[in-house]
C-alpha cells in the first residue's frame, strides 16, 4: 500500500524566515494531496490541498509544489510567524480507486520571536 | 457553519467496558472516516464510511466496529474496552469518496484504565 514519510520530525525557525516541510509517497497514482495543522489540544485544520494535475498554489503565505517524477510534496511557510507554531500533517490518497487516505507522521514547527 | 462535533471530548473507561464515541456533521457529507493518534505513530484510519450503512476497514479496525445510519452521524465502538485502546480519536468528514480536504472534530480523548 500507500507509504509516506515526511520531514524533517522537528522544525525550528525564526520569525519571518521560511519553514518548508517534504512528503515523499509511493504510489504514482496517487490523486489527492493536502495539508493540516494541528494545533495544541485540537483536530485538525485543513490548510491547502492539490489535486495531481497542479504543480503549484499559492494562498496567504503558504505554498504547496508538487513533484510527481520524484513523488514529492512541499509546503512552504515564507515568512513564519509565532503563530504558525503546530503540527503540520500532509495526507495523500485516491491511486487506483483506493480512496482511503495516508498520512505522514507530522512535523513539529516551532517559530521563535 | 462548516462543522464536526464530536461527544464525549474525554472519557475515562475499565477495561471490559462497552464504549461510545459519536460524531455528527453539518455538511452533508458523504464521506466520514475514524482515526487514532498515537504519540509517534501520527493518525491511523480506523473505518472510513462512504454513506450510510456503506462502510469498511481502514488500517487498524481490528476492536472496533461502527455505525452510520444517518448520513451526518457516525459512531465508533469499542466492545469490551483494552487498554492498549488508549488513545486520541478523531472524527473528519469530506464531500466525495477521494479522502480529499477532510474537515476533523476536536478528538476524544479516551483513557482505559
Amino acid at each position: 500500500g500507500e507509504q509516506v514519510e515526511q520531514r524533517p520530525p522537528h522544525l525550528s525557525v525564526r520569525e519571518g524566515d521560511s519553514a518548508i516541510i517534504i512528503c515523499t509517497y509511493t504510489d504514482s497514482a496517487t490523486a489527492y494531496f493536502s495539508w493540516y495543522k494541528q494545533e495544541a489540544g485540537a483536530g485538525l485544520q485543513l490548510l491547502m490541498s492539490v489535486l495531481s494535475n497542479v504543480d503549484r498554489k499559492e494562498e496567504q503565505g503558504l505554498t504547496v509544489l508538487l513533484n510527481k517524477k520524484d513523488k514529492r510534496l512541499s509546503l512552504n511557510l515564507t515568512a513564519a510567524h509565532p503563530g504558525d507554531s503546530a503540527v503540520y500533517f500532509c495526507a495523500v490518497s485516491g491511486s487506483g480507486g483506493n480512496y482511503k487516505p495516508t498520512f505522514g507522521k507530522g512535523t513539529s514547527l516551532v517559530v521563535h520571536p | 457553519d462548516m462543522k464536526v462535533t464530536q461527544m464525549p471530548r474525554y472519557l475515562i473507561k475499565r477495561m471490559g467496558e462497552n464504549v461510545l464515541l459519536e460524531c455528527g456533521q453539518d455538511m452533508s457529507h458523504e464521506t466520514m472516516y475514524w482515526y487514532r493518534q498515537d504519540p509517534g505513530l501520527g493518525l491511523q484510519l480506523i473505518y472510513i464510511s462512504y454513506d450510510v450503512d456503506s462502510n469498511s476497514e481502514g488500517d487498524i479496525p481490528k476492536g472496533y466496529r461502527v455505525s452510520r445510519k444517518k448520513r451526518e452521524h457516525f459512531s465508533l465502538i469499542l466492545d469490551s474496552a483494552k487498554t492498549n485502546q488508549t488513545s486520541v480519536y478523531f472524527c473528519a468528514s469530506s464531500s466525495g469518496t477521494g479522502g480529499y480536504e477532510q474537515y476533523f472534530g476536536p478528538g476524544t480523548r479516551l483513557t482505559v484504565l
